[in-house]
């Protein structure tokens, strides 16, 4: 069974520091790897798909990377801003898109 | 991009009624659709696997009589909560798949039940 697990669970900086947000998960048969931001109350935003074949994919100030073989992935931050300040989700797709548990995060001016 | 629509936002009932939440893909065909709960402050967990034509397949825990899932079309997957208790408030959150396997899943906004 597919376990999906971020690391912090809470982060709290200030404006403009980079950040890396971690997820692993145990099984490494995966068809690809999201990650999503979810502001309180509001559904989910896609914010980086990464195909099971590639490593890498960057979106702005957003880079994340994949290592299926060690079952991990990180995402990185770059100048965060107050704006970021949300719950950031991995998730893994093997069939079912299993979330991790989450990362609370929060940039203060 | 693609659209994946979500309906009602939020509702509230009675305990003992039941309540009727939609997802439709609706600029592109999703053979498979997956509904979500979220409870406060916590990740979402799977509840079950919708494909258009056969039966949802749920998540070990999920009681499939209480949360009837239909996917009658292409583009329409419905979740049913039947006799709500307010032990299912909770926030649903329905996916679905643009192609299969490795597409890629939108996410309706979710709809927030609050059952008194």
């Amino acid at each position: 069974k597919q376990e999906v697990t971020q690391i912090p669970a809470a982060l709290s900086v200030p404006e403009g520091e980079n950040l890396v947000l971690n997820c692993s998960f145990t099984d490494s048969a995966i068809y690809n790897l999201q990650w999503f931001r979810q502001d309180p109350g509001k559904g989910l935003t896609s914010l980086l798909l990464i195909q099971s074949s590639q490593r890498e994919q960057t979106s702005g100030r957003l880079n994340a990377s994949l290592d299926k073989s060690s079952g991990r992935s990180t995402l990185y931050i770059a100048a965060s801003q107050p704006g970021d300040s949300a719950t950031y989700l991995c998730a893994v797709d093997g069939d079912k898109l299993i979330f991790g548990t989450g990362t609370r995060l929060q940039v203060f001016p | 991009g693609a659209v994946v629509s979500q309906h009602p936002s939020r509702v509230i009932c009675k305990s003992g009624t039941s309540v009727k939440i939609e997802c439709r893909s609706l600029d592109f065909q999703a053979t498979t659709m997956f509904w979500y709960r979220q409870f406060p402050k916590k990740s979402l967990m799977l509840m079950a696997t919708s494909n258009e034509g056969s039966k949802a397949t749920y998540e070990q825990g999920v009681e499939k009589d209480k949360f009837l899932i239909n996917h009658a079309s292409l583009t329409l997957s419905t979740l049913t909560v039947t006799s709500a208790h307010p032990e299912d408030s909770s926030f649903y959150i329905c996916s679905a798949r643009r192609q299969l396997n490795t597409g890629e899943l939108f996410f309706g906004e979710g709809s927030r039940l609050t059952v008194l």
